[in-house]
């Protein structure tokens, strides 16, 4: 089985402040591990993924997340939040590498508002 | 490629009636997902296709669901006789799944109100 823990359905930070936004998995297996973000109305988005190999991972919009096996963690972050970062953000794991029986687990969500 | 294509993107129903959400995955994609979103669940994975065949549909709520996919490029998700409980937004995903890539692409959804 597993599952995701994001903790924090909301977090407010200020235009230019550090973003965090965290996550926490559980899997039987080593897993595969996405963050996406979804702006209202819309669909989601892939926002960066970790799969094999180096533990921290780039994505787009300058996010950036690692991923820390001893912790069973990975964190969101962004250095400098900008206005467009405003959205909800989803952390998902899917820990089933049977090839053909693939499915994403998703986190409840954080809603990050970004003060001006 | 335009993505992955769902409509309606708004649906609004009476209780009683049937309601069909369509999806067209992007080309070439091996599996396909329906979810449904709600403030109280979240995002839940209703059912998995892969290469057109159900691999795990263990979130469809009850008997009222049932999904389809008779091809490679669409797959219908029916709810009869519809319930306002079943009001939600609706998201069809699609991944080409492989040793490399699990990445699922979200159709921008279907937003459906039941009164």
């Amino acid at each position: 089985a597993q599952s995701v823990t994001q903790l924090g359905s909301h977090v407010s930070v200020s235009e230019g402040a550090l973003v965090l936004l965290r996550c926490n998995y559980s899997s039987s297996v080593p897993p595969y591990l996405f963050w996406y973000v979804q702006y209202p109305n819309q669909g989601l988005q892939l926002l960066l993924k970790y799969t094999t190999g180096a533990t921290l991972v780039k994505g787009i919009n300058g996010f950036e997340a690692e991923f820390k096996k001893s912790e069973t963690s990975f964190h969101l972050t962004k250095p400098s939040a900008h206005m467009s970062d405003a959205a909800e953000y989803f952390c998902a794991v899917s820990a089933s590498h049977n090839f053909g029986n693939e499915k994403l687990t998703f986190g409840t969500g954080t809603r990050l508002t970004i003060i001006p | 490629d335009a993505g992955v294509i769902q409509s309606p993107r708004h649906e609004v129903t009476e209780m009683g009636q049937e309601v069909t959400l369509r999806c067209k995955p992007i080309s070439g994609h091996n599996s396909l997902f329906w979810y449904r979103q709600t403030m109280m669940r979240g995002l839940e994975l209703l059912i998995y296709f892969n290469n057109n065949v159900p691999i795990d549909d263990s979130g469809m709520p009850e008997d009222r669901f049932s999904a389809k996919m008779p091809n490679a490029s669409f797959s219908t998700l029916k709810i009869q006789p519809s319930e306002p409980r079943d009001s939600a937004v609706y998201f069809c995903a699609s991944s080409l799944i492989s040793q490399t890539n699990t990445e699922a692409f979200f159709g921008q959804g279907t937003r459906l109100t039941v009164v």
